[in-house]
């Protein structure tokens, strides 16, 4: 009865540094999703993986953010060279199969990521 | 593109005050409603839903009426606890560029004083 598990749940960096955040969404859930959480701001979409089709990228906020997602269950969310306004907290949430987008998602804890 | 737009907290309430948090939304096509909360220390949680005009979503004594005609899905408790004391995310599912990508209000912290 998991829910949905992220790792580590904080992180702290240097400027310029690579990072990886992990997502162990729901087993059984075909979709995963990637948030942003800034202080005072609401979530900010970063990814979304939809069982085997191609990743839906259209929330990146650059080249140096990538995900990918192995065997259809855990994400590994990579930031490349971080900057200090790479600094919040980032959320996963899994779901069942998206039926007309009426299906709520289950979120992960969060990583808060600090960047020095 | 898809926005929802909810009233700024913090809301600060006595225990047994009625609560409203406005939520208004811009979407095509028609949305799925939601509201999420997140209290302290903890992950985001669905709270109610509704998917379609005039729906009522409820749960734990809070509900929220889908309305199509204003783009609205407000938050309303008839008498708030010191427990219901959280951050109020309300959200919609639409369908965009071929995925149904959720997009989340800025959350309404709601603290509620014994």
């Amino acid at each position: 009865g998991a829910g949905v598990s992220q790792s580590p749940s904080n992180k702290v960096t240097e400027k310029g540094k690579d990072v990886e955040l992990r997502c162990d969404p729901i087993s059984g859930h075909t979709a995963l999703y990637w948030y942003r959480q800034s202080l005072g701001q609401g979530l900010e979409f970063l990814i979304y993986f939809q069982g085997n089709s191609a990743p839906d990228k259209s929330g990146l906020p650059s080249d140096r953010f990538s995900a990918e997602r192995t065997g259809g269950s855990v994400s590994t969310l990579t930031i490349q060279r971080t900057q200090q306004e790479d600094s919040a907290v980032y959320l996963c949430a899994s779901s069942s199969t998206t039926s007309g987008g009426t299906v709520e998602q289950f979120f992960g804890p969060g990583t808060r990521l600090t960047v020095l | 593109g898809n926005s929802v737009t909810q009233m700024e907290g913090p809301v600060t309430l006595s225990e047994e005050a009625f609560l409203t948090i406005n939520c208004t939304y811009t979407a095509t096509g028609y949305p799925s409603l939601f509201w999420y909360v997140q209290y302290p220390g903890e992950g985001l949680q669905l709270l109610l839903k509704a998917t379609k005009a005039d729906d009522k979503g409820s749960n734990k004594g809070f509900e929220a009426t889908y309305r199509k005609e204003t783009t609205s899905f407000h938050l309303e408790k008839g008498s708030v606890q010191v427990s219901d004391s959280a951050v109020y995310f309300c959200a919609l599912s639409a369908l965009s560029g071929g995925s149904y990508i959720p997009t989340f209000g800025r959350g309404t912290s709601l603290i509620v004083h014994p």
